[in-house]
């Protein structure tokens, strides 16, 4: 069974450009969340997208924004890049939503992607 | 105010050696969940083992286990006979169920180094 895919693994941006990132989730869950780390936020949750629609979003400005196809494939856009939006983007997905409790809706991430803004 | 509290930034063990990795947390919901992944230096976050807030028994996945001491809002990783595969950073997380707050916070991590 596939994991997470995210796409691509690397990427360099200028300030000022936009950038889009790609999560293709477990074949059957139906949650993706976006998380983002820097050395010194550490883990920040972005959102999360369940059945094409947003149902939390983390303290990012407006410049991040996602979308959920209807197979649960997920991107994440962020525009005006700034030098602090350069970071690991990690995706996650889970059978159901995030704030599912139980044993059965463990949540499994993706290899990231590595976003350098120069 | 910290959710999740990991208070070892970096650890040294020898190889074939027990270790546990300390995680506190803070919620007043009922109904939580813990995590915890382990992440190599290439950037990957690999689960390892779960633990619900309700689960009457403490987790355990082959060489993972979880010391779940609800009372004490601890839920500690212990890794039996480590490995130098074993040398990443570890991170506990928490599922927070609220409904209209639903997200996974994670701690600030723990560096595990394994000597030969």
């Amino acid at each position: 069974k596939a994991g997470v895919t995210q796409t691509p693994r690397y990427l360099i941006k200028t300030r000022g450009q936009q950038v889009t990132l790609s999560c293709s989730p477990i074949s059957g869950h139906r949650s993706v969340s976006w998380y983002q780390q820097t050395p010194g936020q550490g883990l920040q949750f972005l959102f999360e997208y369940f059945s094409e629609t947003q149902r939390n979003k983390g303290n990012f400005p407006g410049r991040f924004s996602g979308r959920q196809f209807s197979n649960s494939r997920s991107e994440m856009n962020v525009s005006t890049l700034e030098l602090g939006d350069s970071a690991l983007y990690l995706c996650a997905s889970s059978l159901g939503p995030l704030g599912t409790g139980d044993s059965g809706n463990t949540i499994y991430f993706g290899e990231g992607s590595w976003l350098t803004v120069v | 105010a910290q959710k999740i509290t990991q208070t070892q930034p970096g650890m040294f063990v020898q190889e074939k050696e027990a270790v546990t990795l300390d995680c506190t947390y803070d919620t007043s919901d009922p109904s939580y969940g813990l995590f915890w992944y382990k992440q190599p230096s290439s950037g990957e976050m690999i689960f390892l083992i779960y633990q619900g807030s309700y689960d009457q028994q403490n987790a355990t996945e082959g060489r993972y286990s979880l010391n779940f001491q609800k009372a004490r809002k601890s839920a500690n990783l212990v890794i039996s006979a480590s490995q130098l595969g074993d040398s990443a950073m570890y991170f506990c997380a928490m599922r927070e169920v609220n409904f209209g707050n639903e997200k996974l916070t994670f701690g600030t991590g723990t560096r595990l180094t394994i000597i030969p």
